[in-house]
């Protein structure tokens, strides 16, 4: 059974630092996704990583990911305010045909000014 | 382009009562659709998906069960609620890997149960 962890689960930063989520599972797969969700809103969708050493960004966020360590990296440069929100990694799996993520635990981030 | 609706946005029902979400998608065919419910301060726990009309997987045993009548249609239902069936009911669709090598994953709106 797949199993997905982030680290932390909390996490309060002050604005203008930086600081990296970890993403660990223990099954191997090729694809990997990471979602931003707003207190009480839907998922949205940030980053796809496809491949071993594959590296997204985008403004400041960046996500990598080591398939062979089956370890992925959501890393936030110099936080502002509005990126506080709860982040979620997902694992890509197929399995005779079935096709499914399964999530992360979540890391519920906290910028404070 | 693609979009998928989900409602109602929210739902307060009492216990032995009976549910059904309804999830739709438009812009696509063939989607394969899932229904998620994430329990409150909780990551995401998959329900059910389906490949196809009435192509049904469960992940997890329990008092719901899901249905999908037409291509682009995903019900979930249950014919008497329990307490613990609250939460927040996502639905999402993806395009299956044998029709694009990278499958975004688009969530809907979501429903808030809460049963009383």
């Amino acid at each position: 059974e797949l199993k997905v962890e982030q680290n932390p689960l909390f996490l309060s930063m002050q604005e203008g630092k930086n600081y990296t989520i970890y993403c660990n599972y223990s099954t191997t797969s090729d694809r990997l996704y990471w979602y931003r969700q707003d207190p009480g809103k839907s998922l949205e969708s940030l980053f796809v990583l496809l491949s071993n050493g594959a590296v997204k960004q985008e403004g400041r966020l960046m996500a990598s990911l080591d398939t062979k360590a089956r370890l992925s990296t959501l890393h936030i440069t110099a936080a502002v305010h509005d990126l506080s929100a709860t982040y979620f990694c997902a694992v890509f799996l197929r399995d005779f045909g079935n096709e499914k993520l399964t999530f992360g635990t979540g890391t519920r981030l906290t910028i404070i000014p | 382009s693609q979009t998928i609706h989900q409602w109602p946005a929210t739902l307060v029902q009492p216990v032995g009562s009976p549910l059904s979400l309804e999830c739709t998608v438009e812009g696509t065919s063939n989607p394969n659709l899932y229904w998620y419910r994430q329990a409150a301060g909780r990551g995401l726990q998959l329900l059910f998906y389906s490949v196809g009309i009435g192509q049904i997987s469960s992940e997890v045993p329990q008092n719901l069960s899901a249905s999908r009548p037409q291509d682009r249609q995903f019900i979930l239902s249950s014919k008497k609620l329990l307490l613990s069936d609250s939460g927040f009911y996502l639905c999402a669709w993806s395009v299956g890997v044998r029709f694009s090598t990278v499958p975004g994953y688009t969530f809907g709106s979501g429903t808030r149960l809460t049963v009383v």
